[in-house]
């Protein structure tokens, strides 16, 4: 059982170049999220999904794109990198919140630096 | 304002002394969460609260919903117990999450 798996852990990027961070996860949960960490902000929701198919954006969304096709896998995808996108990446899923009070469980994240 | 205030920010605190760790809030929440991030930067989750008081060992949570606010408190705290206590909420009708910035605890030996 291995929880929530980020890849990649460190990644450094060119302005405009493209990547995906993938984000999987082996409890069958409903929901998963992807969060961005920058100094001083805290934790700030990019993009979330509620089950395979369903995508809905969160406070920062911005410049990322996801997609839900199978209930494990949850990538976030950064079309054109900008200098503004350096933080540190976190995926985090549980089951759909609001029912039976659920706790996330997050990746290790992904430390990515927009040069 | 923020919808999340945390406080303090940084804290320091000698082996053994008892800590409090605040958080408020301005929006309707189904739950709040505490969580602790390690230095490495590892998160997990410590309490989920929707009401009252929960306790885990050494670790008490309490929520006042009529005052939006609350306290993570640490017991005979240890060095061990340095990292950052992140507060964060989902707020009512929403699968959205919201957080607090943080308080980083150092525990002196």
């Amino acid at each position: 059982n291995a929880g929530v798996t980020q890849t990649p852990k460190f990644q450094v990027l060119k302005t405009g170049q493209s990547m995906t961070l993938q984000c999987a996860q082996d409890m069958n949960h409903e929901y998963m999220s992807w969060y961005r960490q920058d100094p001083g902000m805290g934790l700030r929701l990019i993009h979330y999904s509620v089950g395979a198919g369903i995508t809905d954006q969160g406070e920062v969304p911005n410049g990322y794109n996801v997609s839900r096709s199978t209930t494990e896998d949850f990538p976030l995808r950064l079309l054109s990198a900008a200098p503004s996108q350096t933080s540190v990446y976190f995926c985090a899923s549980s089951y759909l919140p609001g029912q039976g009070m659920s706790p996330l469980h997050f990746g290790n994240g992904t430390r990515l630096t927009v040069t | 304002k923020n919808e999340v205030e945390q406080s303090p920010q940084n804290l320091t605190a000698q082996e053994g002394e008892f800590i409090t760790i605040n958080c408020s809030y301005s929006v309707g929440i189904s739950a709040l969460h505490w969580l602790q991030q390690h230095p490495g930067g590892g998160i997990v989750s410590l309490f989920m609260l929707s009401s009252g008081k929960k306790k885990h060992g050494r670790l008490i949570a309490t929520i006042n919903i009529q005052e939006k606010h609350s306290s993570l408190h640490i017991t005979a705290s240890h060095p061990r117990d340095s990292a950052v206590y992140i507060c964060h909420l989902l707020i009512s009708g929403t699968y959205k999450y919201i957080f607090g910035t943080g308080t980083r605890l150092k525990v002196l030996a």
